[in-house]
């Protein structure tokens, strides 16, 4: 099992260009996340998806949308990259709700926009 | 007020130490909690749940004081790969987790 994978691994954008995270994961789980990691703040949720076909907006999903392509895949879409949202990308998944369940990560994507 | 803070640190320590990080919430209706460990430029790991009653999982200790709303972690006979970063989480509700900034920690032989 690869576990939760993530493309690309490091990405550098200009203002105002858009790109697509993907983020995939084998193990069957019900519940993907999207994450974003920035020095001295702490992970914060962007988005996430209980299940297939739902999504729900976290801590600050301003800029972001996501789109839960079926049980395994789940990707972050950023319209109008912006500098603000240079950071780390975590995607993460669960069996079940994340109050109840490990939460599984994945490798990252490092972002930077000019 | 953040909702979950910890001590940044570093906490440098010798191999052998036994060193405690603590982690304060700040709502008092928050489920669940979890340490999870982060190695340098690497992805978050769940290290171990927080039960009420307290857990221990070989070196390392869990408690939970909802009284004065933190939670703390102890590791006993510290190794140089226990080196990381540990990451507070407090879960409100559902899906709702609030990760703390994280604790550095080294050890140094």
């Amino acid at each position: 099992n690869a576990g939760v994978t993530q493309t690309p691994k490091f990405q550098v954008l200009k203002t105002g260009q858009s790109m697509t995270l993907q983020c995939a994961q084998d193990m069957n789980h019900n519940s993907m996340y999207w994450y974003r990691q920035d020095p001295g703040m702490g992970l914060r949720l962007i988005y996430y998806s209980a299940s297939e076909g739902t999504t729900d907006k976290g801590e600050v999903p301003n800029g972001y949308n996501v789109s839960r392509l079926n049980k395994r895949e789940f990707s972050l879409r950023l319209e109008s990259a912006a500098p603000s949202q240079t950071s780390v990308y975590f995607c993460a998944s669960s069996y079940l709700a994340a109050n109840t369940d490990t939460q599984y990560f994945g490798p990252g994507t490092r972002l930077t926009v000019l | 007020r953040k909702e979950v803070e910890q001590d940044p640190g570093p906490f440098n320590v010798p191999e052998g130490a036994t060193v405690a990080f603590n982690c304060t919430y700040s709502n008092s209706a928050s489920q669940s909690f979890f340490w999870y460990r982060q190695d340098c430029r690497k992805e978050p790991k769940l290290l171990m749940s927080v039960y009420s009653s307290g857990n221990e999982d070989g070196r390392f200790t869990a408690q939970l004081n909802r009284a004065s709303q933190y939670i703390s972690l102890l590791i006993r006979d510290s190794k140089l790969s226990d080196s990381a970063t540990y990451l507070c989480v407090v879960i409100l509700y559902g899906n709702k987790l609030v990760f703390g900034a994280g604790t550095i920690l080294r050890v140094k032989s």
